[in-house]
């Protein structure tokens, strides 16, 4: 199956600074996500970006699909951006699940 | 905005008895999934349903799982006899239609955590 790799593993940060988070993929993907997971588990969607670039806010993301890669940006650190931000892919057709990445966890330090 | 919705957010049970675990997916979507997260892991695929039908299914999603719609707006995942191993975060997922652009996105649920004692 498809393979996804996200890094760095591990961010620490202090609030203000800016951020680049990647993640690549082993085949073609018709489906791109990248969530950030918060300290109750919950998962929040941030993007979907199969290809090309998305801003919202302070972050942004883009996907190079034939290089398969992508980029997620966050711009002037806040302690709440702190937790793991995952990349999921779906390289099939049809309902198939995500794949995701092991994620970066990001801390933000005041 | 429309989200899903899952309960209960905690569960815990006794290994070998059966759970289930409910899900209410954003009303007009087709496309339902189930996901587990084993504590400090990554996210894994179990399942996807479409049309009242299992779609595709993981390793992961053997015998002991299940999965149904019993009515017009509820998913559930019923574990038949749980094992220790089974202690995990479930998220439930769903998408309006994944095989048109732009209508792929999966939306996920806060999550059920459940902890077999």
């Amino acid at each position: 199956g498809i393979q996804v790799e996200q890094s760095p593993p591990d961010l620490i940060l202090q609030e203000g600074a800016n951020s680049t988070l990647r993640c690549n993929f082993s085949d073609s993907v018709n489906n791109l996500q990248w969530f950030h997971q918060n300290p109750w588990g919950q998962l929040i969607n941030l993007f979907y970006i199969p290809s090309g670039t998305k801003q919202n806010g302070r972050l942004s993301a883009t996907t190079v699909a034939t290089e398969r890669y992508s980029l997620l940006y966050i711009s002037s650190s806040q302690t709440t951006d702190s937790g793991v931000y995952f990349c999921a892919v779906h390289s099939g057709g049809g309902a198939d699940g995500l794949t995701f990445g092991k994620g970066t966890h990001l801390i933000i330090q005041p | 905005e429309p989200e899903v919705t899952q309960t209960p957010s905690h569960q815990v049970t006794q290994m070998g008895q059966e759970v289930i675990l409910r899900c209410v997916p954003i009303s007009n979507h087709l496309y339902f999934y189930w996901y587990r997260q084993i504590l400090g892991q990554k996210v894994e695929f179990l399942v996807s349903f479409y049309n009242n039908e299992i779609s595709e299914k993981s390793e992961i999603f053997d015998d002991q799982f299940s999965v149904e719609r019993p009515d017009g707006s509820n998913f559930t995942l019923k574990i038949r006899s749980t094992k220790l191993e089974d202690s995990a975060m479930y998220f439930c997922a769903s998408s309006l239609n994944p095989g048109l652009a732009g209508r792929g996105t999966q939306y996920f649920g806060p999550g059920t955590r459940l902890l077999v004692l």
